[in-house]
């Protein structure tokens, strides 16, 4: 009964691959995030989604698309993956938002 | 532009004792202040959090401490325990035109000796 929960756990790739990650929630939150986690921790966000509406954009490469196929779910595909994709990137979610934020197990992309 | 600035990047504490841990923000747009721990391999866990018209909060051995003028906000671990060993991240939260966006500090790394 995992709250948040990410798919694949581990993603490893090579240059020039498209792969995508997935997000689901069991919350009943209408708001769900994608963040990035470098390799020195440093967490910055990168989307949010309230109720299926993109609704936070920050200055990320368009490589990077997000879906939200529904309130529950929230996709992160990537395209022509390069060598500075490699992080952790963790999804989580909130009521709404102004509710605090529940992340995700994250997933874990080298990209070689 | 790093909204929210923490220290120390490290510490170490021995266990029963506290373990402080700084922030400090520039920008007075943010209304809610929370605090994250994170395990290795794990995502960030929601810990405790403020919000800016209390200068105190306390749940257990954690405390928050917010000082509203000086823009900056603390956190307490009383009794430090081998388990709370892990990485801290304090947050601002953005409201107006920057609702919900979490800001991070860069974290802490705290290792409590048994």
């Amino acid at each position: 009964d995992t709250a948040v929960s990410q798919t694949p756990k581990y993603l490893v790739t090579q240059m020039g691959n498209d792969k995508s990650i997935k997000c689901e929630q069991n919350l009943g939150h209408d708001t769900m995030y994608w963040y990035k986690q470098d390799s020195k921790k440093f967490l910055k966000i990168m989307f949010s989604y309230n109720n299926k509406e993109l609704i936070i954009n920050e200055t990320v490469p368009n490589r990077f698309s997000p879906k939200s196929p529904d309130k529950a779910h929230l996709n992160l595909h990537i395209n022509s993956l390069e060598l500075g994709d490699s992080a952790v990137y963790f999804c989580a979610s909130s009521q709404d938002l102004v509710r605090e934020q529940y992340f995700g197990p994250g997933t874990r992309l080298t990209v070689t | 532009q790093q909204q929210v600035k923490q220290s120390p990047q490290s510490l170490i504490v021995q266990k029963g004792g506290i373990s402080i841990i700084n922030c400090a923000y520039e920008n007075t747009a943010f209304d809610y202040f929370p605090w994250y721990q994170q395990f290795p391999g794990k995502g960030p866990a929601l810990l405790i959090a403020i919000r800016p018209d209390v200068s105190e909060k306390k749940e257990g051995r954690f405390t928050i401490s917010f000082n509203k003028s000086a823009k900056q906000f603390s956190l307490h671990i009383m009794d430090s325990q081998p388990g709370d060993s892990a990485t801290y991240f304090c947050a601002a939260r953005g409201r107006g035109s920057t609702l919900g966006r979490l800001y991070f500090g860069r974290g802490t790394q705290l290792t409590v000796w048994p």
